[in-house]
């Protein structure tokens, strides 16, 4: 597999479930990011990690919860979402933060019940 | 201010027309440009970078000015493929990320 890959494509979970979403990058990057993006609204960028250290967190409620094992590797834990919540979230890589091009995966569809 | 501003759109422009998006920063720091291109209901693509020297990609010319502190997308010739929201995004070393603009959509008719 190439490029960045999500998982799962479509989520519909109620309020009080606990899901996660799992990103893969295959381009040797050293950069992960989160963003949300809901209906007609620009890209929100949610937390950055730069060679497995969390370096941004945009005011990120606590009950979005990310993880990065390693450079390759990112997810975001979900728990006790709102409706609110319900948007496309879309991983993105980078061979470095700052001034690297983002590699965005195709997203995950949430909706929250 | 916002930190990227778009030009707001829609463009609605016949095919074959030549069509210019602009997009101006704040932060004087910046170093890096880019325009993305976004389809509907998918994910942001790369479209290409902005050089200083401005730069050209087949029908798409991307242009640079940082003392005025914007950028610009030109697209020639425009087919109906090219119908989408194209975002402009600004990188600086000073704040380690990308800041994209709320985008400009595009729609090319027949």
């Amino acid at each position: 597999e190439t490029g960045v890959t999500q998982t799962p494509r479509h989520l519909v979970m109620g309020m009080t479930n606990k899901k996660s979403l799992k990103c893969e990058q295959h381009l040797g990057h050293n950069a992960m990011y989160w963003y949300k993006q809901s209906a007609k609204k620009p890209l929100e960028l949610m937390f950055v990690y730069n060679f497995k250290e969390q370096t941004e967190n945009n005011s990120v409620p606590s009950r979005f919860s990310p993880e990065c094992p390693n450079s390759s590797h990112l997810f975001l834990h979900l728990h006790t979402l709102q409706p609110e919540d319900s948007a496309l979230y879309l991983c993105a890589s980078s061979q470095t933060t700052g001034d690297s091009p983002l590699h965005f995966g195709n997203g995950t569809r949430l909706t929250v019940t | 201010r916002k930190e990227v501003e778009q030009d707001p759109g829609p463009f609605n422009v016949p095919e074959g027309a030549t069509v210019a998006f602009n997009c101006t920063y704040s932060n004087s720091a910046s170093q890096s440009f880019f325009w993305y291109r976004q389809d509907c209901r998918k994910e942001p693509k790369l479209l290409m970078s902005v050089y200083s020297s401005g730069n050209e990609d087949g029908r798409f010319t991307a242009q640079l000015n940082r003392a005025s502190q914007y950028i610009s997308l030109l697209i020639r010739d425009s087919k109906l493929s090219d119908s989408a929201t194209y975002l402009c995004v600004v990188t600086s070393s000073d704040a380690g990320k990308s800041t994209f603009g709320d985008g400009t959509t595009l729609t090319v008719k027949p």
